[in-house]
């Protein structure tokens, strides 16, 4: 089956300091990935739409200048979570919709990255 | 936005039983769910989806239902095993949403041996 990857599993960095969160598609070609924030004991919450060559979406609430998306490739997705803070502390999980299925809802998830700042 | 300060419900069972995951969707225009497991560190693993156009549909071991009357939706597991302790989340989009979904609150089920 089509699998994701998050890279790294978990950090722990100090705050102030800026982090950097990857999402890929092994086997397969995303034009659509989708970053999501879990806390504990919580559901997910959509944080915004990545779409290849072209800016994210952020849903209402989610500062787009301190939570930086790049999806340079059709492969690669990355979060950057700018002048990280305790209160960004959280479980991110990214999803990855394949390309050319426009007319389907599949959508495969990543394995997710749990940020402890410190 | 997020809510905090939410528990999420529980629900325990015996091993062997069947486990009802019940869900409350809040959009009518919403044409598509699906019902994730999460296991404790890990993303959302699909379990099975139904359409609108759909009441009721079966895979191994579990059964959806949709009513969407009054936008409720169910999960069911028949014979639960202590490998189907987890997390269970529904989750809602639309046509018109380009893929994005909303998750539901979720449910934590405990089967004991």
């Amino acid at each position: 089956g089509a699998v994701v990857s998050q890279h790294p599993s978990w950090v722990i960095c100090k705050s102030g300091t800026s982090v950097k969160i990857e999402c890929r598609s092994l086997d397969f070609q995303a034009t659509t990935m989708f970053w999501y924030r879990q806390f504990p004991k919580q559901s997910l919450m959509l944080m915004a739409t990545s779409n290849e060559g072209s800016k994210a979406t952020y849903e209402q609430g989610v500062e787009k200048d301190k939570f930086l998306i790049n999806h340079a490739s059709l492969t690669l997705s990355t979060l950057t979570v700018t002048s990280a803070h305790p209160e960004d502390s959280s479980f991110y999980i990214c999803s990855a919709r394949p390309a050319g299925t426009s007319g389907s809802y599949t959508q495969y998830f990543g394995p997710g990255t749990r940020l402890t700042v410190l | 936005g997020e809510s905090v300060g939410l528990h999420l419900p529980t629900l325990s069972v015996q091993e062997g039983d069947n486990s009802i995951i019940n869900c409350a969707y809040s959009n009518s225009a919403s044409d598509y769910f699906i019902w994730y497991k999460q296991e404790s560190g890990k993303g959302p693993q699909f379990i099975i989806d139904i359409r609108s156009n759909m009441d009721k549909r079966q895979g191994q071991r579990v059964t959806v239902l949709l009513n969407k009357t009054v936008k409720h939706l169910s999960l069911q597991i028949a014979a639960t095993q202590p490998g189907d302790s987890a997390v269970y989340f529904c989750a809602e989009t639309r046509s018109t949403s380009y893929g994005k979904l909303t998750f539901g609150q979720g449910t934590i089920l405990t089967v004991h041996p």
